[in-house]
């Protein structure tokens, strides 16, 4: 079975401050891994994915197979980061479906 | 260019009621999906559809059923509501490894 773990249910950071957003999996395959944001009163949306490995709004990702881990990472946090994060799974053999994590709230307060 | 439409976008039902959630998309996916939020549980997915005519369970289909007889429309129905069914419901569209697509959400209450 394929597991997604967010530790954290809310994240607060002052402005400026680096972000980190944990996310562990569970799977025995070679997963692909995302991360949505989902901000106050919109709808969810593709942030990154590992296999692009791209820069969104300053958030970076990277996958670490020996510790299974997709971490989220920002430098400096700015206000209008704050959202809902998810990070999600992808297994072999799934018909594209994602797993996802229960989520972590970022806020950034000035 | 709407991508992913849900109908209604919020409601609120008597425990026994029935109803149906709309979710159409225009962007000719095969694979369509509903999910529900709760909070500290994330997205669980209720069932899929991978093309039209085809439905599959998910994670949380029991007291559910679904429909997928237009390829662009995909829906969602509750055949006798119960206050554990009270969710944030989201549909999406896509490959999940293209990145789905998502509607803005229907919120049920159930009392």
């Amino acid at each position: 079975a394929q597991r997604v773990t967010q530790p954290e249910k809310l994240l607060s950071v002052f402005k400026g401050a680096p972000v980190e957003l944990k996310c562990n999996y569970s799977y025995s395959g070679s997963p692909e891994l995302f991360w949505y944001v989902q901000y106050s009163r919109q709808r969810l949306q593709l942030l990154l994915r590992h296999i692009s490995r791209e820069s969104i709004k300053g958030f970076t990702a990277d996958l670490n197979k020996g510790e299974t881990s997709f971490h989220l990472k920002k430098p400096f946090a700015q206000e209008e980061d704050s959202a809902m994060y998810y990070c999600a799974l992808i297994g072999s053999g799934t018909a594209s479906k994602l797993t996802f994590g229960t989520g972590t709230r970022l806020q950034v307060t000035l | 260019n709407a991508g992913v439409t849900q109908t209604p976008k919020f409601r609120v039902l008597k425990t026994g009621q029935s109803m149906t959630l709309l979710c159409a998309q225009d962007m000719n996916h095969e694979y369509m999906y509903w999910y529900r939020q709760d909070p500290g549980m994330g997205l669980r997915l209720i069932h899929y559809s991978v093309g039209e005519g085809t439905t599959a369970k998910g994670e949380v289909p029991d007291g559910y059923n679904v429909s997928r007889l237009k390829k662009q429309n995909f829906l969602l129905g509750l055949e006798s509501a119960a206050p554990s069914q009270t969710s944030v419901y989201f549909c999406a569209s896509g490959r999940g490894d293209y990145g789905y697509t998502f509607g803005s959400g229907t919120r049920l209450t159930v009392v």
